[in-house]
């Protein structure tokens, strides 16, 4: 069983640039989450996607977009990136979402660190 | 809208000591409600959620509905246990995002 990996690692980026973290999820899982953490606090949630469609967003502008395709990868794209975009980004992939009962764990990657300057 | 607060951001002990990281949320529905633990170089995981009333690595969290608290507690702390530990809540509402919100987090240290 292959874990959730995310890529690339590190990536240093100016103010105004795009850029698109990529997420590979656990295998046999079809929902993805990201999430952004900034220094010294708690993991926030961006949005989550289940089969293919955005489901559930958080509080974050539109530039900050995703996709996941049909084998449940998934990008994260942040557009006009802003000094306090910097953080880490963390993916999580979850096997069933809807599934009554279910725990829904979440499996987390180990993160891009993004830096704005 | 739903909080989580850990109101200590760093905690020690000494080994063999009780352990208790608070955790205190707000939440209008019914929560689900996790600990997350994030080792030294190792990505964020799972440590227990309150519906499986369990207990790993000699850990317990007793969700408190009147209290608003999830706080996890552990008799004797190992060194082993020195993380970062996060509080987490989720909407227990069918079809939700099952998003989770985190808490800051509290840096455990256990001494020797």
């Amino acid at each position: 069983e292959t874990g959730v990996t995310q890529s690339p690692t590190h990536l240093i980026k100016t103010r105004g640039q795009q850029v698109t973290l990529r997420c590979s999820s656990q295998s046999g899982h079809n929902t993805v989450s990201w999430y952004q953490q900034a220094l010294g606090q708690g993991p926030q949630f961006i949005f989550q996607y289940y089969r293919e469609e955005e489901n559930g967003r958080g509080n974050f502008p539109p530039r900050f977009s995703g996709l996941q395709f049909p084998n449940y990868s998934s990008e994260l794209n942040v557009n006009a990136l802003e000094l306090d975009d910097s953080a880490l980004y963390l993916c999580a992939s979850s096997l069933a979402y809807g599934l009554a009962g279910g725990p829904h764990e979440q499996f987390f990657g180990p993160g891009t660190r993004l830096t704005v300057l | 809208a739903q909080r989580v607060t850990q109101p200590e951001k760093l905690l020690s002990v000494f080994k063999g000591a009780p352990v208790e990281l608070k955790c205190n949320y707000s939440y209008s529905g019914s929560p689900e409600l996790f600990w997350y633990v994030q080792y030294s170089r190792q990505r964020l995981q799972l440590l227990l959620r309150h519906i499986s009333r369990e207990s790993i690595k000699g850990f317990t969290a007793d969700l408190n509905k009147g209290e608003t608290s999830f706080h996890l507690k552990k008799p004797f702390a190992q060194e082993e246990d020195s993380a970062m530990y996060y509080c987490a809540l989720s909407p227990r509402v069918s079809g939700s995002a099952r998003q989770l919100t985190f808490g800051s987090g509290t840096q455990l240290t256990v001494l020797p």
